[in-house]
C-alpha cells in the first residue's frame, strides 16, 4: 500500500539558515511526488512536483526537492530560510485510480523560523 | 480570481444538525475532491468525483454525501453531525484524472461541532 512518512513533526531554524524537510514514500511503481505548503489559516499551495526526468526539482519560493529512488525519499530543501516560510509542509504521493488521482499525504512538518 | 473557493470559511454548529459546505472551481477542471484534515494535520481523501462518477473512500460514513450540480461545483452535505466531524475540510480540483495532474486546493472550511 502506498504511504508517505514525514519523520519530523516540528522543525525550528534560524532565519537565513538552510532547511531540509524529510519525506519517505512507499509506492510500488514510479511515484509521482508533491510538496505542498499550508500557511496558518490557509489552504494548501503547491511548491513543486516530480514525475520523471531530472531528479532535482525546482519549485516556487526558492524551494527544491531531490528524488532518490534508492532511498525512497523526496526531501525538500531551501538554502536560506525567510521568516515568511514558517508554515506546515506536506509531502504527498499520487495514486492513480480508475476515476481519479488520489493523493496520500504525510502528516506534515511544522516549520518555525526564529529571527 | 480565486481558483478553488469554499464557503463558508468557518462553520460552528450543534451535534445532530445537517450542514453543507460548498466548493466551486473556475479552472475548468474535470475532477474534484474532498479531503478531511484532522486535529493532527493529517489529510485524508474522502471523495473524488469525475464526470458524474464518484469514488468514495470506504472509511467515510454515509452521513457524508457529495453533490455535484455541475462540473464546477462539488458540495459536501453532512447529516447528523457528530463531535468527531470537527475538522478542516478541503476541496480540490484537477484538470483530469491522470497521475500527472496537480491538485489545486481551496482555502478550507473549519467545522466545529459542539
Amino acid at each position: 500500500a502506498q504511504s508517505v512518512t514525514q519523520p519530523d513533526i516540528h522543525i525550528t531554524v534560524s532565519e537565513g539558515a538552510s532547511l531540509e524537510l524529510r519525506c519517505n514514500y512507499s509506492y510500488g511503481a514510479t511515484p509521482y511526488l508533491f510538496w505542498y505548503v499550508q500557511s496558518p489559516g490557509q489552504g494548501l499551495q503547491l511548491l513543486l512536483k516530480y514525475f520523471s526526468g531530472d531528479t532535482l526539482v525546482q519549485g516556487i519560493k526558492g524551494f527544491e526537492a531531490e528524488f532518490k529512488r534508492s532511498q525512497s525519499s523526496f526531501n525538500l530543501r531551501k538554502p536560506s530560510v525567510h521568516w515568511s516560510d514558517a508554515a506546515e509542509y506536506f509531502c504527498a504521493v499520487a495514486n492513480p485510480t480508475n476515476t481519479g488521482n488520489q493523493f496520500y499525504f504525510g502528516t506534515g512538518t511544522s516549520l518555525t523560523v526564529i529571527p | 480570481d480565486t481558483a478553488v473557493s469554499q464557503t463558508p470559511k468557518y462553520l460552528v454548529t450543534q451535534m445532530g444538525n445537517d450542514k453543507s459546505i460548498k466548493c466551486e472551481q473556475n479552472l475548468g477542471h474535470d475532477t474534484m475532491y474532498w479531503y478531511k484534515q484532522d486535529s493532527k494535520k493529517f489529510l485524508k481523501i474522502m471523495f473524488s468525483y469525475n464526470n458524474k462518477e464518484l469514488i468514495i473512500n470506504e472509511t467515510v460514513p454515509n452521513r457524508f454525501s457529495p453533490k455535484s450540480p455541475d462540473k464546477a461545483h462539488l458540495n459536501l452535505h453532512i447529516n447528523s453531525l457528530e463531535l468527531g466531524d470537527s475538522a478542516v475540510y478541503f476541496c480540490a480540483s484537477s484538470h483530469d484524472r491522470g497521475r500527472q495532474e496537480t491538485q489545486y486546493f481551496g482555502p478550507g472550511t473549519r467545522l466545529l461541532v459542539l
